[in-house]
């Protein structure tokens, strides 16, 4: 599965909303528990990357609600309502539907 | 809250076998999926494989059967084992726990890995003669 990630990079000022999108190039949804296979990872520079979202909208315990993920099959979205300097980071996309499980390319987002 | 730590030799030569060991501290190895993801500079993130608590592992078709993932349970460690690597093997590999979910297909219950919710802070990796 390919995950493609737009935009490469996003500069968006403090305090204005900010949106990553992710999409496959296969269904992310499995029919029979109505689950999206995808999540989301912010990684700042030297880090690892930390989980934010899985099942595409799920908020792992500890992500700021300014935080939104979304989307459903194969186009997907995460969104920061109002940009922080500790923001600062490359976003990725990951799908765990199937084996090899893979990433999105990321997207870089700066401040204005 | 759990912790991981990757560990192993920063300069592997061309051709010879990359060994790196995860150790897992203030959490358990069992009831969890284990993977190991590598990232090349300035690449994207690339999942190696994983294993299963019981011992089931699964491995990416790009790897070429190199890879081996085991797991130590009475040092708390999993560990890497790569074979004939190359300078495309240079990367941070980082190992990471997923949680066990399960799903319903034909009537019956299985398994399967969640997101990656905790990770290490990751082992660079040279590639060089």
């Amino acid at each position: 599965i390919v995950l493609t990630q737009s935009p490469d990079s996003l500069a968006v000022s403090l305090g204005e909303r900010a949106t990553v999108n992710c999409k496959s190039n296969q269904s992310l949804l499995y029919s029979s528990n109505n689950k999206n296979y995808l999540a989301w990872y912010r990684q700042r520079p030297g880090q690892p990357p930390k989980l934010l979202f899985y099942w595409a909208s799920t908020r792992e315990s500890g992500v700021p609600d300014r935080f939104s993920g979304g989307g459903s099959g194969t186009d997907f979205t995460l969104s920061i309502s109002s940009l922080q300097v500790e923001d600062v980071a490359v976003y990725y996309c990951q799908q765990n539907y199937e084996r090899p499980f893979t990433f999105g390319p990321g997207t870089r987002l700066e401040i204005k | 809250q759990v912790q991981l730590q990757e560990s192993g030799p920063g300069l592997v030569k061309p051709s010879e076998t990359l060994s790196l060991s995860c150790t897992v501290s203030s959490g358990s190895i069992s009831d969890f999926y284990w993977s190991w993801i590598r990232q090349p500079p300035g690449k994207r993130l690339e999942w190696i494989g994983d294993i299963h608590y019981t011992g089931t592992t699964k491995y990416s078709p790009s790897l070429n059967s190199r890879a081996a993932i085991s797991l130590d349970t009475s040092r708390n460690q999993v560990s890497l084992r790569l074979d004939s690597v190359t300078a495309a093997d240079a990367a941070v590999y980082f190992c990471a726990r997923s949680p066990v979910t399960t799903y319903s297909k034909n009537g019956r219950d299985h398994i399967w890995p969640g997101a990656f919710d905790s990770w290490g802070q990751g082992s660079l990796v040279t590639v060089f003669s």
